[in-house]
């Protein structure tokens, strides 16, 4: 099991604003990264899988990017809508994934 | 559609009494995970099976136990719960164990 850190834990953002939050994972024997997207009472939902560095995804207003020699991933979203509150899980893939605790982000109208 | 299913959305069991948690997918992957998470915690793997082999993590208490009779599902098995076991426990399925995760929606297990 590899350690995952994310931060922050949480935070709270206004309509519209953007923001950022960070995993950094081991960089040796470095596979693939997840984000996942919860929402509470909801399944999480894939977002990205990143396997190459300099790797920068995008999915609507939702994109990350990934270093693997620095091991470390971001989370970008812009203009932050309330439907984007959720908990952003993040995980290394050695084969199984080995998760962060989440960064819980909360987005007020 | 529901691809990852779990059953129960939320289970409350008394101190010592054995629980079953179940898992079904519509998706026939091969590999089928068991997630625990706690309060604000990180989700931690308990065990998976791939196909029919089954993996135990090392620090997987002995008091769980999983079973896959067919591809379709799989169910945790919580011997003697206690109070530590109240969590979240998640299932989800992948092709292969490099493969995105499809997860299901996850059972509250509380212990009383």
């Amino acid at each position: 099991i590899l350690n995952v850190e994310q931060s922050p834990q949480s935070l709270h953002v206004q309509e519209g604003d953007s923001t950022n939050f960070t995993c950094s994972f081991p960089s040796s024997n470095f596979y693939a990264l997840h984000w996942y997207r919860w929402e509470t009472a909801k399944s999480p939902e894939a977002l990205f899988v990143m396997t190459l560095n300099g790797d920068e995804k995008k999915k609507g207003r939702i994109s990350a990017t990934l270093n693997t020699k620095e091991g470390y991933s971001y989370l970008y979203i812009k203009g932050s809508q309330p439907e984007d509150s959720a908990t952003y899980l993040c995980a290394s893939n050695d084969y199984k994934l080995s998760f962060g605790a989440g960064t819980t982000v909360t987005v007020r109208a | 559609d529901a691809m990852v299913i779990q059953n129960p959305r939320y289970q409350v069991t008394q101190f010592g009494k054995p629980v079953t948690l179940s898992c079904s997918q519509t998706l026939n992957h091969n590999v089928m995970y068991w997630y625990q998470q706690k309060s604000s915690q990180a989700p931690k793997l308990l065990f998976h099976y791939y196909d029919k082999d089954f993996n135990n993590e090392a620090d997987t208490p002995d008091n769980f136990q999983s079973r896959r009779p067919n591809t379709s599902f799989c169910f945790l098995d919580i011997r003697s719960p206690g109070l530590g076991d109240a969590a979240m426990y998640l299932c989800a399925t992948a092709p292969t164990g490099f493969d995105e995760q499809y997860f299901g929606p996850g059972t509250r297990l509380t212990v009383t």
